[in-house]
């Protein structure tokens, strides 16, 4: 099955600071979603992007399919941007899998 | 966005008894929903698919007679943990996904704390 690996693994930042996260994923995909979970588990879709780039805000997202690879770019981040930032990726079927995801934290 | 809506959000129960969690789509029909458990500090693992008017599929390793999965409408796929034991605590999440113009989407609800004791 596809593997999906995620870095870095931990990170911490000062509130202001910009930050690029990374998905690896080990075979072609055609889904691809990053969300961000908050505290209280809830999963907030960030965006769909299977491949090319989006902005939404402070957030951006690049896939680049044929190298297997998504970053997640977080500028001026925020304390409530702390979370646990997951990748998802699906192959020829609807269902996910998810990355090992990358723990934020920002501090004030 | 879609949304999904989960029930109940947090649950305690004795071990031995069974615990059945609600998945609805609200704004949406789905006649696939998905359902992931998750144990702290760790990422999404599938459990199993679930198909409205039809069996659930589910993922190697994952007992199906202990985890009963009904999706008897095209909104409401239920997850019945029975006979639950400490190692089943977790936080279980299901998702639906929602297509619209070619793309297919995944919401998720708000996630179920199951805590056996």
């Amino acid at each position: 099955g596809i593997q999906v690996e995620q870095s870095p693994p931990d990170l911490i930042l000062q509130e202001g600071a910009n930050s690029t996260l990374r998905c690896n994923f080990s075979d072609s995909v055609n889904n691809l979603q990053w969300f961000h979970q908050n505290p209280w588990g809830q999963l907030i879709n960030l965006f769909y992007i299977p491949s090319g780039t989006k902005q939404n805000g402070r957030l951006s997202a690049t896939t680049v399919a044929t190298e297997r690879y998504s970053l997640l770019y977080i500028s001026s981040s925020q304390t409530t941007d702390s979370g646990v930032y997951f990748c998802a990726v699906g192959a020829g079927t609807y269902k996910y899998i998810f990355g090992t995801g990358t723990r934020l934290k920002v501090l004030a | 966005g879609a949304v999904v809506s989960q029930h109940p959000s947090r649950v305690i129960c004795k071990s031995g008894t069974s615990v059945k969690i609600e998945c609805r789509s609200l704004d949406f029909q789905a006649t696939t929903m998905f359902w992931y458990r998750q144990f702290p500090k760790q990422s999404l693992m599938l459990m199993a698919t679930s198909n409205e008017g039809s069996k659930a599929t589910y993922e190697q390793g994952v007992e199906k007679d202990k985890f009963l999965i009904n999706h008897a409408s095209l909104t409401l796929s239920t997850l019945t943990v029975t006979s639950a034991h400490p190692e089943d605590s977790s936080f279980y999440i299901c998702s639906a996904r929602v297509r619209t113009g070619g793309l297919t989407e995944a919401f998720f609800g708000q996630g179920t704390r199951l805590t056996v004791v």
